[in-house]
């Protein structure tokens, strides 16, 4: 695998359900991202991991919860959604977490909240 | 607060046509800035980028993009678009303190024959 690779590509959940997103680069990079694009809207940065440190927590509600155990993994853990949680989300890397790094994309995880 | 317009929802060009996609920026400093693409059922793959000096920025497949302070502006041309051109276009600033990238909100590129 080479890149940035999310699992599953798609996920149906129940308002009471807990499921997890996973993400991982096979770069090298250091800094770790979740977005959230939904339909015409910005995409909406999530998280920021740095070295496997929360560096950034866009006002994210809780039932949102990131997980970084190491520098190429990255989880998100979802329990209680709601049905406008519903969207594509993608994880991305970059080498550092300074603004002018280039951010690689995975192809993001397809989620319906029902 | 920071922002980053794209006023074109949807764009339809005809093959070999040139193309202009607008971005206008609101940040107090020069942030860096980059467009992306997205393809359907893929992730976002960065084009090309600015962090400083010259201002016009060449990128891959043919695309490039000029800065323009006085604007604020960072729009994306392509001399002749292909029919593989066909797909999301994204403007982005990063901040210069990090941690923090704004996105605007695309504009769908239709290529016709």
């Amino acid at each position: 695998e080479t890149g940035v690779t999310q699992t599953p590509r798609h996920l149906v959940m129940g308002m009471t359900n807990k499921k997890s997103l996973k993400c991982e680069q096979h770069l090298g990079h250091n800094a770790m991202y979740w977005y959230k694009q939904s339909a015409k809207k910005p995409l909406e940065l999530m998280f920021v991991y740095s070295l496997e440190e929360r560096v950034e927590n866009n006002s994210v509600p809780s039932r949102f919860s990131p997980e970084c155990p190491n520098s190429s993994h990255l989880f998100l853990h979802l329990h209680t959604l709601q049905p406008e949680d519903s969207a594509l989300y993608l994880c991305a890397s970059s080498q550092d977490n300074l603004g002018y790094g280039e951010q690689f994309f995975g192809p993001g995880t397809r989620l319906t909240v029902l | 607060a920071q922002s980053v317009t794209q006023p074109d929802i949807h764009i339809t060009v005809s093959e070999g046509a040139s193309l202009e996609l607008r971005c206008n920026y609101s940040y107090g400093a020069t942030p860096y800035l980059f467009w992306y693409v997205q393809s359907p059922g893929q992730g976002l793959q960065l084009l090309l980028k600015y962090f400083s000096g010259d201002t016009l920025v060449q990128g891959i497949k043919g695309f490039e993009a000029e800065f323009k302070r006085s604007q604020s502006s960072f729009n994306l041309r392509k001399p002749s678009v292909h029919w593989s051109d066909a797909a999301e276009y994204f403007c982005a600033v990063g901040l210069n303190t990090g941690n923090q990238f704004y996105f605007g909100t695309g504009t769908s590129l239709t290529v016709i024959p």
